[in-house]
């Protein structure tokens, strides 16, 4: 098993610009999340899903959109990417109150 | 808003034990108590989580009061490689909803 991949990695972006950040997990998790980790900060909800196609918001969902069309897949969608969303994403997958697994992380800077 | 309340940092003698609290006196329940820690900017690591009882794997201990209103994160023999952010995080809401909430953690240092 791979667990929680996340694609790209590294990304920079320029402001306005638009792009997808991916994830996919492969243990047939229900739960999916998306989190963003600003410098030397805790990691912030922005949204997530307890199933295909239902998700909802979490803590900062402004300026992001996500879809779950399947059960392995959750993009995260930056439609006008600003200099705010500078942070690292992670990605994460559980089955209920079972162990969260998380991605490796993405680092988007916006210049 | 996160649920728990945590020490922001704590310092701890490299082979001593490591005693993380965490206060969650709005807990329901049916809420579990989960332990992650990050290391530099990985991604969070899984340590382990409880309902009411007392918990024990290879890595930690937890240790939750009766009235479950908070919690303990034991680490038996403390390294170097121990220097984390720890968080204790309560899953929010229902089972059917999920939302977990990370607050601002406690940092460990191990020192020599």
């Amino acid at each position: 098993n791979a667990g929680v991949t996340q694609t790209p990695k590294f990304r920079i972006l320029k402001i306005g610009q638009s792009m997808t950040l991916q994830c996919t997990q492969d243990m047939n998790h229900n739960y999916m999340y998306w989190y963003r980790q600003d410098p030397g900060m805790g990691l912030k909800l922005i949204y997530y899903s307890v199933g295909a196609g239902i998700t909802d918001k979490g803590e900062v969902p402004n300026g992001y959109n996500v879809s779950r069309s399947t059960t392995e897949d959750f993009p995260l969608r930056l439609e006008l990417a600003a200099p705010s969303q500078t942070s690292v994403y992670f990605c994460a997958s559980s089955q209920e109150q079972n162990t969260i697994y998380f991605g490796e992380g993405s680092w988007l800077t916006v210049v | 808003d996160a649920k728990t309340t945590q020490p922001p940092s704590m310092d701890c003698a490299e082979g001593r034990a490591a005693n993380l609290p965490c206060n969650h006196s709005t807990i329901s329940g049916n809420e579990y108590v989960y332990w992650y820690r990050q290391i530099h900017s990985q991604g969070p690591q899984y340590i382990i989580h409880g309902l009411k009882n007392n918990e024990t794997n290879e890595m930690a201990s937890l240790i939750i009061t009766e009235d479950r209103k908070s919690s303990t994160l034991i680490l038996p023999h403390a390294t170097l490689r121990d220097t984390a952010v720890y968080y204790c995080i309560v899953r929010v809401g229902s089972s059917n909803t999920g939302k977990l909430i990370f607050g601002q953690g406690t940092t460990l240092q191990v020192k020599p």
